[in-house]
């Protein structure tokens, strides 16, 4: 059964950074594309990252560029997304998904607020 | 960006009625391959957005077979051949074909 955990989150300061992880189960990890997708509160969904198994094939966001950097670990299962810079907008639940074009999101998500 | 549309925004439905959300996209979904990108979630009160049918018409494993999709180009339905009290959420459609993936505002299905 697939199984993603995300894990992470927290209260930040505007300008802070934070490093939020999701473990996958179920699956070969290294042979998928995977994703990150965001809800802000009272708001719909956002892909913000996606890359591919072999970590070759990146992309962001306009809203995140140059500020987040998604990475993995494929000997761990794990996927990261590295936040920098953070601002207010980007307080939300952020989900990580197995695949990219067809996103297939499994866990419970992880809550980031950013606020001073 | 493409914007997706969804509408109605709000569909108060009867138990054991039918429903159907429409979904539009700004521009064409067919990529280079010929696969259309075309999805549905469903986030139900206090859960997780959970996709129930990819590539316009390809039901998960566990989804219903009263879920089903259809569509193409730019025109896209759900629909939901007998609601059952267990389907109340907010429903998205949401392309991935031309980055960045984006979805629709929502659609709230909720019984009357």
């Amino acid at each position: 059964q697939v199984q993603l955990v995300e894990s992470g989150g927290g209260l930040v300061t505007p300008g802070g950074s934070l490093r939020l992880s999701c473990v996958a189960s179920g699956f070969t990890f290294g042979d998928n594309y995977m994703s990150w997708i965001r809800q802000a509160p009272g708001r719909g969904l956002e892909c913000l990252s996606y890359i591919s198994g072999n970590s070759d094939d990146t992309n962001y966001a306009d809203s995140v560029k140059g500020r987040f950097t998604i990475s993995r670990d494929n000997s761990r299962n794990s996927l990261y997304l590295q936040m920098n810079s953070l601002r207010a907008e980007d307080t939300a639940v952020y989900y990580c998904a197995r695949y990219t074009r067809i996103p297939d999101l499994r866990g419970q998500g992880t809550l980031v607020t950013v606020s001073s | 960006d493409v914007v997706m549309t969804q509408s109605p925004l709000s569909l108060p439905v009867t138990l054991g009625q039918p429903a159907s959300i429409s979904c539009r996209s700004s521009q064409g979904l067919v990529y280079s391959t010929g696969d259309t990108f075309l999805n549905w979630f469903l986030q139900r009160p206090g859960q997780s957005p959970r996709r129930l049918i990819y590539q316009v018409s390809k039901r998960d494993s566990g989804v219903p077979e009263r879920f089903s999709g259809s569509g193409s180009g730019t025109e896209f339905t759900l629909k939901i051949s007998r609601v059952e009290a267990e389907d109340v959420g907010i429903y998205y459609c949401m392309q991935g074909t031309h980055w960045p993936w984006t979805f629709g505002q929502g659609t709230k299905v909720e019984i009357k």
